[in-house]
């Protein structure tokens, strides 16, 4: 069967600092991947999705990027953290349609 | 524009007490409506999938329909255990047919 890990589960960064947030995928192979960003009591707004090793697809941020250099493993990362970038960080791979979701991360910047 | 609409924001029930949670979509050729459960502090859980006008599917408490343009997520006799988050997505159309466009969700409180 097929297991989605992310870590950590929670992380506190000052303003500024750099982010790495990692996502694993296993018990299948080349999946679609996606990050995905959620602010309290709001939707999921797509931040990065990845058809393959290498190809990441861009929607919104700015400061943030997003790179897959194994075929199941999916990175977000930052320079510089903003105080915008608070909020709970979610990673899914899609199955034969829909997509299964990992744990999160909950990101506090202070 | 590939959207979602989902209504009402809350929904607070007593438990036993049936009701209704709608989804409005717009998209270009309907390749999948998806279902999930959010709890506080976790990941979506995923529940259903639609793929056509007409089609049903169940769980315990939770019936899924869909139509042209919307899908209801029924509860019949929920239990406070059936408090969660529901988020409503479908899959994008032309160029964006690997995004998932999702809701804003609606969060439902039963009672006991």
């Amino acid at each position: 069967s097929q297991t989605i890990h992310q870590w950590p589960a929670t992380l506190v960064q000052p303003v500024g600092s750099p982010l790495s947030l990692e996502c694993t995928v296993e018990g299948t192979s080349n999946p679609n991947l996606y990050w995905y960003r959620q602010a309290a009591g709001r939707g999921l707004q797509l931040l990065f999705y990845s058809v393959g090793i290498g190809q990441i697809s861009s929607e919104v941020p700015q400061n943030l990027s997003a790179s897959r250099p194994q075929d199941r493993q999916f990175i977000l990362s930052s320079k510089k953290l903003l105080l915008s970038d608070s909020g709970f960080y979610l990673c899914a791979w899609r199955g034969t349609g829909e997509q299964y979701f990992g744990p999160g991360t909950r990101l506090t910047v202070t | 524009e590939d959207q979602v609409t989902q209504s009402p924001e809350a929904l607070r029930l007593q438990e036993g007490e049936s009701s209704s949670l709608n989804c409005s979509y717009t998209v270009s050729g309907l390749r999948g409506l998806f279902w999930y459960r959010q709890d506080p502090g976790k990941g979506p859980e995923f529940l259903f999938t639609l793929y056509s006008a007409g089609e049903e599917k169940e769980k315990e408490r939770l019936k899924a329909t869909l139509t042209k343009k919307e899908s209801f997520l029924h509860i019949t006799a929920p239990k406070p255990e059936d408090s969660a988050t529901y988020l409503c997505a479908v899959l994008g159309s032309g160029d964006n047919f690997n995004k998932f466009y999702f809701g804003s969700g609606t969060k439902l409180n039963v009672k006991p």
